[in-house]
């Protein structure tokens, strides 16, 4: 099992420009997430996942779009990157939205917007 | 959910215990106390969790006081590779969901241990 993996794991982005961040999980999970951490911050929830299909939104929504067409993949979408979009993207799984504590995060991806 | 107080840093000697406590005073009878860290630059692992009783697993134990005010986790033996920020987080287990099903994150302990 590779758990969660992320990528690309580093990418500089110009203000305007768009980007999908990759988020795949190979242990069946019903649920993930997307959060982000800024420097001095703990992590914010930005959307989730329940199930194939079924997306919602977190604490920092906006800016982002999400989708969920596997159980497998779950990607963020940035449609015209802005500065305050800079910072460190965490992807995590977990078994079922029950269980949603229990999570699993993926490595990261680093993302700066000039 | 609760919110959790914790102090900033600690440092703790390698091969000894460390001991990390997390206030959490407004805790409501349904809610866990769930803890995490974080190596730097890696994303967060689970460590524990539990209610009221104490809990240990190979990694750590919890320590949960009578009235659920505070917790305690307790690394036994403490080795380099244990520096993180160890995060404390308190939720209830059955969520109702809306808007925010999420983990909250604050700013945690970071945990340096000294050779």
């Amino acid at each position: 099992n590779a758990g969660v993996t992320q990528t690309p794991k580093f990418q500089v982005l110009k203000t305007g420009q768009s980007m999908t961040l990759q988020c795949a999980q190979d242990m069946n999970h019903e649920y993930m997430s997307w959060y982000r951490q800024d420097p001095g911050m703990g992590l914010r929830l930005i959307h989730y996942s329940v199930g194939a299909g079924i997306t919602d939104q977190g604490e920092v929504p906006n800016g982002y779009n999400v989708s969920r067409s596997t159980t497998e993949d779950f990607p963020l979408r940035l449609l015209s990157a802005a500065p305050s979009q800079t910072s460190v993207y965490f992807c995590a799984s977990a078994e079922t939205r029950v269980f949603n504590e229990k999570l699993f995060f993926g490595s990261g991806t680093q993302l700066s917007v000039l | 959910d609760a919110k959790t107080t914790q102090p900033p840093s600690m440092d703790c000697a390698e091969g000894r215990a460390a001991n990390l406590p997390c206030n959490h005073s407004t805790i409501s009878g349904n809610e866990y106390v769930y803890w995490y860290r974080q190596i730097h630059s890696q994303g967060p692992q689970y460590i524990i969790h539990g209610l009221k009783n104490n809990e240990t697993n190979e990694m750590a134990s919890l320590i949960i006081t009578e009235d659920r005010k505070s917790s305690t986790l307790i690394l036994p033996h403490a080795t380099l590779r244990d520096t993180a920020v160890y995060y404390c987080i308190v939720r209830a287990y059955m969520y109702s969901g809306g808007g925010a099903d999420g983990l909250t994150f604050g700013k945690g302990t970071h945990l340096i241990i000294q050779p």
